[in-house]
């Protein structure tokens, strides 16, 4: 079963623009979250998508958004970007049905650098 | 506001030595996870934990659960080179927080040969 998928892998952009990031999950894994990695703050939820739906969000500025297609595939938009985006997006999918359904399985990340 | 702790934060340990992470936590839960992460590579998953008393064990790795105290644990048995990553523990809150995982700030643990 192929794991998920995430493009592009790095990308370099400047500041004030957007950014476009893509997360294919496992394959009947409907649920889908965006976590940040920063060293200073360390993994924070971003947010997650179930059935096209924002089930969850974490505390970031409504810069960052996201969206869920009904193939489970999900983007996360980065509106104006700043220095202090520059980090790790990971996504992960999970089940989301049953005592198992949140293991979280993640994949590459994306690797922002915003200059 | 749920917060995550893990003990220590950085580890150096000869290979072959015998080693604790501790993970506590402030809510209510009884799911926990460890993860590994090498240098800019993803989060793999290590160890699902789910009840009080769950001990779970893969090679030189074993971690456990205690739900009372909020407290796992990560121990490493007579640790190898190989082992040298980063190790977070996670806490799924979503009974009583509705959010998702919320994550320690990992242990960086090196073996010296």
């Amino acid at each position: 079963k192929a794991g998920v998928t995430q493009t592009p892998r790095y990308l370099i952009k400047t500041r004030g623009q957007q950014v476009t990031l893509s997360c294919s999950p496992i394959s009947g894994h409907r649920s889908v979250s965006w976590y940040q990695q920063t060293p200073g703050q360390g993994l924070q939820f971003l947010f997650e998508y179930f059935s096209e739906t924002q089930r969850n969000k974490g505390n970031f500025p409504g810069r960052f958004s996201g969206r869920q297609f009904s193939n489970s595939r999900s983007e996360m938009n980065v509106s104006t970007l700043e220095l202090g985006d520059s980090a790790l997006y990971l996504c992960a999918s999970s089940l989301s049905a049953g005592e198992l359904s949140y293991e979280q399985y993640f994949g590459p990340g994306t690797r922002l650098t915003v200059t | 506001e749920l917060k995550v702790e893990q003990n220590p934060l950085f580890l150096s340990m000869q290979e072959g030595k015998n080693y604790t992470i501790y993970c506590n936590y402030s809510t209510t839960s009884d799911r926990l996870y460890w993860y590994r992460q090498d240098p800019g590579k993803s989060l793999e998953s290590l160890f699902v934990l789910l009840s009080n008393g769950a001990v779970k064990q893969e090679g030189r790795l074993m971690a456990s659960l205690d739900t009372k105290a909020r407290l796992s644990t990560l121990h490493i048995t007579a640790a190898v080179h190989d082992l040298s990553a980063t190790y977070f523990c996670a806490v799924d809150p979503r009974d009583n927080y509705g959010q998702n995982f919320v994550f320690g700030p990992g242990t960086r643990l090196s073996v010296l040969p």
